[in-house]
């Protein structure tokens, strides 16, 4: 199984300041074939369900706002929100799709400081 | 707009049976494979299983292996987890999620809003 590690737990930041979270996994999801990582990222606030923000590592679906952006490639990849705002708060999952079992990092709690 | 619905949650004895239900609308359910994924109270996501467009091809998390049966309706554009043996490490939100990409193993685009399922005596 791909084990996919989260850093931090937790951050605090201030509102129009960076966030940056990290995610890594025990082997690379970066498929050769099609040059592309196989790796998600969700929000997901209290009550509702996950949210997808970002896929293939670095692809912002629709709809989301381009403060967040995603980086990385093979194991180590990035999830920036370049301007925190009030409605970020949330807990933050990577997910890899690369194999099953799919599997998620254990999340980021975002916070404003 | 993808519409999915879970039902079917409850409180149900360790060792008993449940059966969850997702209906799905707003896109052509029989174009994609789905999925179930688990939220335990306070914790992280995982995965519990995936059903191919067709049905032909089911995969678990071992977990849940040999308990639970993933099966679709796509008649009735309908997902269904039948869990059996249940244990109290099975208590969660149990959501369905619907892949970005048809007929593939992908990340999740969008997400039911989830039914509670708690195993307690």
């Amino acid at each position: 199984d791909i084990v996919m590690t989260q850093s931090p737990d937790s951050l605090a930041v201030s509102l129009g300041e960076r966030a940056t979270i990290n995610c890594k996994s025990s082997q690379s999801v970066l498929y050769s074939s099609n040059n592309k990582n196989y790796l998600g990222w969700y929000q997901q606030k209290p009550g509702q369900p996950p949210k997808l923000l970002i896929y293939w590592a670095s692809t912002r679906e629709s709809g989301v706002p381009d403060r967040f952006s995603g980086s990385g490639s093979g194991t180590d990849f990035t999830l920036t929100i370049s301007s925190l705002q009030v409605e970020d708060v949330a807990v933050y999952y990577c997910q890899q799709y690369y194999s099953t079992p799919l599997t998620f990092g254990g999340g980021t709690k975002v916070e404003i400081k | 707009q993808a519409q999915l619905e879970e039902s079917g949650g409850g409180v149900v004895q360790p060792g008993r049976s449940l059966s969850l239900s997702c209906a799905a609308s707003g896109f052509t359910f029989s174009y994609y494979g789905m999925h179930w994924v688990r939220q335990a109270p306070g914790k992280g996501l995982e995965w519990v299983a995936f059903i191919s467009y067709d049905g032909s091809t089911k995969y678990y998390a071992d977990s849940v292996k040999g308990r639970f049966i993933i099966s679709r309706d796509n008649s009735k554009n309908t997902l269904h987890l039948q869990m059996n043996s249940l244990r109290a490490e099975d208590t969660a939100m149990y959501y369905c999620a619907k892949p970005g990409v048809p007929g593939a193993l992908t990340y999740f685009d969008f997400w039911g809003q989830g039914t509670l399922v708690t195993v307690s005596s």
